[in-house]
């Protein structure tokens, strides 16, 4: 089974603080890890893979295989990351099936 | 112009009914995705769909129906058995690889039952 867990519901910084977003997962094989955000009135979209290596925003994600966590971090929040973050999974033998955690809602104060 | 078109956007249902919601995508992507969204339980796979004519369960399956008759279509069905109706429902679409993570969601449906 995979399982997903991000453990703030609520995480609150303010603008040029930095922000670690939390992300354990469970996969006994090799997953491919995601994160999505959901501004408001927006539809829920892919903010970074960690295949990819690349940093979106200012925001970048490491997959730790030992710790089974892939959290997503930035140096600097800015007003305009307050969002809903999701963490997401995909397995090798998932056939496609993505498992999302319960997500993370950003809310950066001025 | 192209992208996942979900409706109604907003749907109000009596106990004992069935009600189905409609996603459509011109994105030609095989593989669609049912998803329900509630406050601090996160995204949680209702069905999901590969390829025309085959789908699979999810999570929690149990009170919904789906069919996959046409590549841009996959309505959900939420029947009278589903104990606990009232969410907001996201549809989903995939193209690329079969591990490819990347899914375009629609605006969403958000359903009440009375």
């Amino acid at each position: 089974a995979q399982r997903v867990t991000q453990p703030e519901k609520l995480l609150s910084v303010f603008k040029g603080a930095p922000v670690e977003l939390k992300c354990n997962y469970s996969y006994s094989g090799s997953p491919e890890l995601f994160w999505y955000v959901q501004y408001s009135r927006q539809r829920l979209q892919l903010l970074l893979r960690h295949i990819s290596r690349e940093s979106i925003k200012g925001f970048t994600a490491d997959l730790n295989k030992g710790e089974t966590s892939f959290h997503l971090k930035k140096p600097f929040a800015q007003e305009e990351d307050s969002a809903m973050y999701y963490c997401a999974l995909i397995g090798g033998t998932s056939y496609g099936k993505l498992t999302f955690g319960q997500g993370t809602i950003l809310t950066v104060h001025p | 112009d192209g992208g996942i078109t979900q409706s109604p956007k907003y749907l109000f249902r009596k106990e004992g009914q069935n009600v189905t919601l409609s996603c459509e995508q011109n994105l030609n992507h095989d593989a669609m995705y049912w998803y329900r969204q509630d406050p601090g339980q996160g995204l949680r796979l209702i069905y999901y769909s590969q390829i025309v004519n085959d789908f699979q369960k999810g999570d929690i399956a149990e009170g919904y129906s789906v069919s996959r008759e046409k590549k841009e279509s996959f309505p959900l069905t939420v029947t009278s058995a589903q104990k606990n109706p009232t969410a907001f429902y996201l549809c989903a679409s995939r193209g690329g690889n079969i591990n490819s993570g990347e899914l375009f969601f629609g605006e969403g449906s958000r359903l009440t039952v009375l």
